[in-house]
């Protein structure tokens, strides 16, 4: 079946540093795609998404690569800070109503 | 910010037994979905939910499995007769015009069979 995966479960990058977490999907269909964070004992929260028409969206210290034709995702988190340190979800909406989540990465700062 | 309201934050139950897990949505917003995650495993899509009717829903999403939105504010999800693998948290989440939208979750709520 169809499903999106992360390459890593766990990353720890030094304070102040550049973190990039990457996810593969393997729904050719799939046309939104979205990053969750989320810190431990709470609900997923909303970082950044970008459709398929796109190849790159920026916000706040974060950016989304979309790559369609190997069917990459990543997100880029420029400057860490203590507060980023959570599991990362990528998700995707594949041409019907459900997200789909990958396992996640768990990003770690270190101080 | 608006949130998305869980309650309540934490529920043990017996094995057999009915619970209803409760959300409160944000308030302009029309499509409503609950999902589940087990203990150290990914986010799962259990049912989505809009113009109070079911658009979708999950193999997990079985005859046990019910949500309605009784009172036009509230949206429920009832599990009749719980198991023990259905100990997981469970989130609510909705958007304000559809599925290709950001999707506010709430907290969630800790199930625990016993």
């Amino acid at each position: 079946g169809e499903s999106v995966g992360l390459h890593l479960p766990t990353l720890s990058v030094q304070e102040g540093d550049n973190s990039i977490i990457n996810c593969a999907y393997s729904n050719s269909a799939s046309d939104y795609f979205i990053w969750y964070k989320q810190e431990s004992g709470k609900g997923p929260q909303f970082i950044i998404d970008i459709r398929s028409n796109m190849d790159k969206r920026q916000g706040q210290r974060v950016t989304v690569l979309l790559n369609k034709t190997v069917k990459h995702l990543s997100l880029q988190i420029a400057a860490t800070q203590p507060g980023d340190s959570a599991v990362y979800f990528c998700a995707d909406l594949g041409g019907n109503e459900k997200l789909t989540f990958g396992t996640g990465t768990r990003l770690t700062i270190i101080p | 910010e608006p949130e998305v309201t869980q309650t309540p934050s934490h529920q043990v139950t017996q094995m057999g037994q009915e619970v209803i897990l409760r959300c409160v949505p944000i308030s302009n917003h029309l499509y409503f979905y609950w999902y589940r995650q087990i203990l150290g495993q990914k986010v799962e899509f259990l049912v989505s939910f809009y113009n109070n009717e079911i658009s979708e829903k999950s193999e997990i999403f079985d005859d046990q499995f019910s949500v309605e939105r009784p009172d036009g504010s509230n949206f429920t999800l009832k599990i009749r007769s719980t198991k023990l693998e259905d100990s997981a948290m469970y989130f609510c989440a909705t958007t304000r015009t559809g599925p290709n939208t950001e999707a506010f979750f709430g907290q969630g709520t800790r199930l625990t069979v016993v």
